[in-house]
């Protein structure tokens, strides 16, 4: 079965510092793979997806950049972090099919940016 | 536009009370309607996968129905163990990327 790891769970980080956060795969091979943020009030906003190593596309021009040097490996990173970053972050694939198939989330990351 | 409205934003239910929550959408080419139960500091969990009008799936206390213009989930004899946010979502039309369009989402609280 598949599996998808986020971490890490929680994160507090300063205006002004670099972040890294991490997703992985298990069980599966070429997958795509999205990062969303979902701030207070539950609205999920999708951030980047990619589709095969090295492919990222952007759906919000913001902070955050995204890669995947793995192909079950997908990281979300800031050079600079800014308060307006605080959120859920979400990872989450699938296999994309015929029909449309459905996202599988990691359990997410609580960030606070103080 | 493309979007995907859910209501009402919040629900109280006493246990045992049963009810419906409504997702409607306006997506050209539906290409399925997805459900999700959210839990306070968790991922979506993967609920149904509804494909075509008429589609009905069930699990346990819930089951979506699929018309051609929305999505309901019915909540039948609800315990507090149900309370959580749902969420239903459908795929972005352009292309086959596998981007999901959502909702806000339905905030469930049962009372024992």
């Amino acid at each position: 079965s598949q599996t998808i790891h986020q971490w890490p769970a929680t994160l507090v980080q300063p205006v002004g510092s670099p972040l890294s956060l991490e997703c992985t795969v298990e069980g599966t091979s070429n997958p795509n793979l999205y990062w969303y943020r979902q701030a207070a009030g539950r609205g999920l906003q999708l951030l980047f997806y990619s589709v095969g190593i090295g492919q990222i596309s952007s759906e919000v021009p913001q902070n955050l950049s995204a890669s995947r040097p793995q192909d079950r490996q997908f990281i979300l990173s800031s050079k600079k972090l800014l308060l307006s970053d605080s959120g859920f972050y979400l990872c989450a694939w699938t296999r994309v099919g015929g029909l449309g198939s459905p996202l599988h989330f990691g359990n997410g990351t609580r960030l606070t940016v103080t | 536009e493309d979007q995907v409205t859910q209501s009402p934003e919040a629900l109280r239910l006493q246990e045992g009370e049963s009810s419906s929550l409504n997702c409607s959408y306006t997506v050209s080419g539906l290409r399925g309607l997805f459900w999700y139960r959210q839990d306070p500091g968790k991922g979506p969990e993967f609920l149904f996968t509804l494909y075509s009008a008429g589609e009905e799936k069930e699990k346990e206390r819930l089951k979506a129905t699929l018309t051609k213009k929305e999505s309901f989930l019915h909540i039948t004899a609800p315990k507090p163990e149900d309370s959580a946010t749902y969420l239903c979502a459908v795929p972005h039309p352009s292309g086959n990327t596998g981007k999901l369009i959502f909702g806000q989402g339905t905030t469930l609280q049962v009372k024992p």
